[in-house]
């Protein structure tokens, strides 16, 4: 079944150090989208790529990184520079204005 | 910029009582709208959606229905279960900023047997 498979679903990170969170799907989509989302806050976009090797800030990009090297891959790369990167990360394609979810990633600063 | 403003939550509601949950937003010219579900520790669903005024989307007995003179997309079912205990996020796509999802900060529903 074509889908979203975000990896893992619960990180665990010291602070200062960076990680990265994987985002594949084989859904043959063009676009991907990293989300954020906090209690209270709904989603706010991080980073979107709408082609391979092509990608754009969204609203809350300071802190994080990506990269679109593959069409079915968009990791996003949570920096030692986020100040509160403690949140649920949510990663999304869309093809012709239909959008598809993964189930996210949890990650909490320790 | 586009954006959408929901009702804030949470919502409590008895099984079998009316849903309303509210939604209006800005944007400039004529974008899709959506809801989407959020079941614990889970992605988001899909509900519904519509892309053109007048448009009612359904889903599992979900409805909306894209106002352009108001502006609005409430969300709405004449008879909620526990199962329905989520948190509903309006969005719509700004096709104007490379066509991401700009999302309403969610309504927390809780539906007591």
């Amino acid at each position: 079944d074509g889908g979203i498979t975000q990896s893992p679903k619960y990180l665990f990170r010291k602070e200062g150090q960076n990680v990265t969170l994987s985002c594949e799907q084989n859904l043959n989509h063009d676009a991907m989208y990293w989300y954020r989302q906090d209690p209270g806050q709904g989603l706010r976009l991080i980073y979107y790529s709408q082609i391979v090797n092509d990608f754009q800030k969204g609203d809350i990009a300071e802190g994080y990184s990506v990269s679109r090297e593959k069409k079915e891959s968009f990791p996003l790369t949570v920096t030692s520079a986020q100040k509160n990167p403690t949140a649920f990360y949510l990663c999304a394609s869309s093809r012709d204005r239909g959008y598809t979810f993964g189930s996210g990633t949890r990650l909490t600063v320790v | 910029g586009d954006s959408v403003t929901q009702m804030e939550g949470p919502v409590t509601l008895s099984e079998e009582a009316f849903l309303t949950i509210n939604c209006t937003y800005t944007a400039t010219g004529y974008p899709s709208l959506f809801w989407y579900v959020q079941y614990p520790g889970e992605g988001l669903q899909l509900l519904l959606k519509a892309t053109k005024a007048d448009d009612k989307g359904s889903n599992k007995g979900f409805e909306a229905t894209y106002r352009k003179e108001t502006t609005s997309f409430h969300l709405e079912k004449g008879s909620v279960q526990v199962s329905d205990s989520a948190v509903y996020f309006c969005a719509l796509i700004a096709y104007n900023q490379g066509g991401k999802l700009i999302f309403g900060q969610g309504t927390e529903l809780s539906v007591k047997p």
